[in-house]
């Protein structure tokens, strides 16, 4: 089974930030990598879909890069609303599996 | 509008039985195939199990197989997980999630609102 590997698990940052979260597979899953969303008590909203496609509607800010083993996501300029736990997922494997989460809190 | 409407959860005691629902509208579901992911109270995204469009391929985790049963009745537009000797690790919300596909870009663009599973005696 591929094993994805988040980092950090937690962070902290101010609105107008650039952040960047990575997420590692176990082997390489091409670009085989979405990103998801997820804020309390709702269902995950997907931004990013094979490493570095934008999801319809979602906004220009989030960018997703990588292949292989080691993947990125990027929020160029925080907004309050993008306080939230986002997830890596691999569909390289037919046994899809996600990294742990980042949860990205106001500081 | 495309939507997914998950039901069935509920209180159930080690060892039993549930079957979880999921009402697709606003889409070709026999087209796609779907999954169903977990979320443990208070933990992250677990990946449970999928089935093709079909239904004739089936897949699960480890932590569910020989357990759980994924099916789908694409004349009513609805998946199942059929969940057996449920266990209190099974306690989760339960999602079903229909997955997209861009040319061979697989990602799971539909979320349904989620239903409680709580294994407890």
């Amino acid at each position: 089974d591929i094993q994805m590997t988040q980092s950090p698990s937690s962070l902290s940052a101010s609105v107008g930030d650039r952040v960047t979260i990575t997420c590692r597979a176990s082997q390489s899953i091409s670009s085989y990598l979405n990103w998801y969303q997820q804020k309390p008590g709702k269902a995950p909203k997907l931004l990013i879909y094979a490493a570095s496609s934008l999801q319809s509607g979602v906004p220009s800010r989030f960018s997703g890069s990588g292949s292989g083993t080691d993947f990125t996501l990027t929020i160029s300029s925080l907004q309050p609303e993008d306080f939230a736990t986002y997830y890596c997922q691999q569909s390289y494997s037919t046994l899809r599996s996600f990294g742990q989460g980042t949860k990205l809190e106001i500081k | 509008e495309v939507q997914l409407l998950e039901s069935g959860g509920g209180l159930v005691q080690p060892g039993g039985s549930l079957r979880l629902s999921c009402a697709a509208s606003g889409f070709t579901f026999s087209s796609y195939a779907m999954s169903w992911v977990r979320q443990a109270p208070g933990k992250g995204l677990e990946w449970v199990s999928a089935i093709s469009g079909s239904g004739g391929s089936t897949y699960y985790a480890d932590s569910v197989k020989g357990r759980f049963t994924i099916s789908r009745d694409n004349s009513k537009n609805t998946l199942y997980l059929q969940m057996n000797s449920l266990r209190a690790e099974d306690t989760a919300v339960y999602y079903c999630a229909k997955e997209e596909n861009w040319n061979d870009d697989l990602a799971f663009d539909i979320w349904g609102q989620g239903t409680m599973v709580t294994v407890s005696s």
